[in-house]
C-alpha cells in the first residue's frame, strides 16, 4: 500500500509571503493526487486534484505540482494570509486502481499576521 | 445544497456501553466512507459502503464495529463494547461516483470520548 510522508513539523510564515508544502510518496505512482484543508474540529475540504500527466495547476492563490520523478506533490500558497492557517493534508489512491484515498498526516500552516 | 451530515458531533460513553454514529451523504452521492483520527494522526481508512453493500471493510477492526447503509436513512458506525481507545475523532465522507477521482466530501465529524 502507498506510504506518504508530509512535514510533521508546523510551517510558520509572515503574511504575504508565498507558503509551500510538501507532499512525498514512497511506492508506485499514483493516477493522481489530492489536496485538502482541515481547519481544528471541522472534516477535511477538497481543494485540488493534479493528475499524474498534469505537471502543474492552479486555483486562484493555490498552485500544485506534482512531479512522478521524485515521487513528490509541491502546494503552494501566494501571497498567504492569517486566514490560510490550517492542516494541509495530501491523500493519493490507497492502491492502483482504487478509488479510496490514503492521507498523509498533514502539515500545519501558521501565517502570521 | 446540505453537505455531509454527522451526527451527533460530540458524544460521550462509558466503558462497556454502545456507539452509535449517524452519516447522511450529501443528496445524490451513493458512495460512503468512514474514517478514523487520532491527535496527532492521520486520517484512518475505516470502510467504504455503497447502499446496501459494504464494498471495502479492511479498515474496520474486526470485532466490536459495524457498518450498514440501508436503502433508506443514514449509514450506521457501530461500536459495541466501547473502551478508551476508541475515543477519537470520526469522520464520514460521501462521492458521488467512481469516476469522481476519489475527491471526497467530508462532514464536520463526531467526537467519541470514551470515559
Amino acid at each position: 500500500s502507498q506510504k506518504i510522508e508530509q512535514n510533521s513539523e508546523a510551517l510558520n510564515i509572515q503574511e504575504g509571503k508565498t507558503a509551500t508544502l510538501t507532499c512525498n510518496y514512497t511506492n508506485y505512482s499514483p493516477a493522481y493526487l489530492q489536496w485538502y484543508r482541515q481547519d481544528p474540529g471541522r472534516g477535511p475540504v477538497f481543494l485540488l486534484l493534479i493528475r499524474e500527466n498534469e505537471k502543474e495547476k492552479r486555483k486562484e492563490r493555490l498552485k500544485v505540482t506534482f512531479d512522478t520523478t521524485l515521487k513528490q506533490s509541491l502546494f503552494h500558497i501566494t501571497a498567504s494570509q492569517p486566514a490560510d492557517s490550517a492542516t494541509y493534508l495530501c491523500a493519493l489512491p490507497a492502491s492502483g486502481g482504487s478509488y479510496i484515498p490514503t492521507f498523509g498526516r498533514g502539515t500545519s500552516l501558521i501565517v502570521h499576521p | 445544497n446540505a453537505g455531509v451530515m454527522q451526527n451527533p458531533r460530540h458524544l460521550v460513553r462509558r466503558r462497556g456501553q454502545e456507539a452509535r454514529l449517524r452519516c447522511s451523504p450529501m443528496k445524490g452521492h451513493s458512495h460512503v466512507y468512514w474514517y478514523r483520527q487520532l491527535p496527532e494522526e492521520g486520517l484512518k481508512f475505516m470502510v467504504y459502503l455503497q447502499k446496501e453493500n459494504i464494498i471495502d471493510e479492511s479498515g474496520m477492526p474486526k470485532e466490536r464495529f459495524s457498518a450498514e447503509f440501508p436503502k433508506e436513512g443514514p449509514s450506521i458506525l457501530r461500536i459495541q463494547q466501547v473502551v478508551r481507545g476508541d475515543s477519537a475523532a470520526y469522520f464520514c465522507a460521501s462521492s458521488p461516483e467512481q469516476t469522481g477521482m476519489g475527491i471526497q466530501y467530508f462532514g464536520a465529524g463526531t467526537r467519541l470520548s470514551v470515559l
